[in-house]
């Protein structure tokens, strides 16, 4: 099982600053089939970015993704008031498709 | 546009059984994958299972294997998931998503279904 690991578990900042996010797999997804999730309190998880440096439909190009074999990075350029929420990492290439532990960006 | 919603959350006694459903429309269901994953309260996502399109095709997480079920009914354009023998620990909201053939990831989810198992 491909284990994910996010760092940091919480990220404080301010509206304006830009936000990194980290995503490490225990093993190297040769595909490069990692997705980042954002949640926002009461809702469901949205797809913000696919194929690890993709952005789904509608996502503001504020939100970028890079990275590949075992590291990963989400990067909102200027965080906006909205941006504030918990974001998931995913592996999409091996069953089971496992979930990082989350980090929550907080004001 | 997409929509998945599910329904047949509720309070159930640990041992017991319950059914989910995910009515899925906006697309042609029977083309795509479709998945399970939980949350616990205040907790991250648990990725569940996935079923291929056309039901051919299943995986689960070692933690429900062998108590849950995921199927699928084309002609319904619905999702199931069957949950035996559940625990505590089961305790979760419960999310059908799509499987996404371009993006290869989860594009759409539901807006999920509380299962409490409690006694």
């Amino acid at each position: 099982e491909i284990v994910l690991t996010q760092s940091p578990g919480t990220l404080s900042l301010s509206p304006g600053e830009r936000a990194t996010l980290s995503c490490r797999a225990s093993q190297s997804l040769s595909d490069n089939y990692l997705a980042w999730y954002q949640q926002k309190p009461g809702q469901s998880p949205r797809l913000l970015i696919y194929g690890a440096s993709s952005r789904f439909t509608g996502i503001p190009d504020r939100f970028s993704g890079s990275g590949s074999g075992t590291d990963f990075t989400l990067t909102i350029s200027t965080l906006e008031p909205e941006d504030f929420a918990v974001y998931y990492c995913q592996q999409c290439n091996n069953v089971p498709y496992s979930f990082g532990q989350g980090t929550k960006l907080e004001i | 546009q997409v929509h998945l919603v599910e329904s047949g959350g509720g309070v159930v006694q640990p041992g017991r059984s319950l059914g989910l459903s995910c009515a899925a429309s906006g697309f042609i269901f029977s083309s795509y994958g479709m998945h399970w994953v939980r949350q616990a309260p205040g907790k991250g996502l648990e990725w569940v299972a996935v079923i291929s399109y056309d039901g051919s095709n299943k995986y689960y997480a070692d933690s429900v294997k062998g108590r849950f079920t995921i199927s699928r009914d084309n002609s319904k354009n619905t999702l199931y998931l069957q949950m035996n023998s559940l625990r505590a620990e089961d305790t979760a909201v419960y999310y059908c998503a799509k499987w996404g053939a371009v993006t290869m990831s989860l594009d759409y989810w539901g807006q999920g279904t509380l299962v409490t198992v409690s006694s």
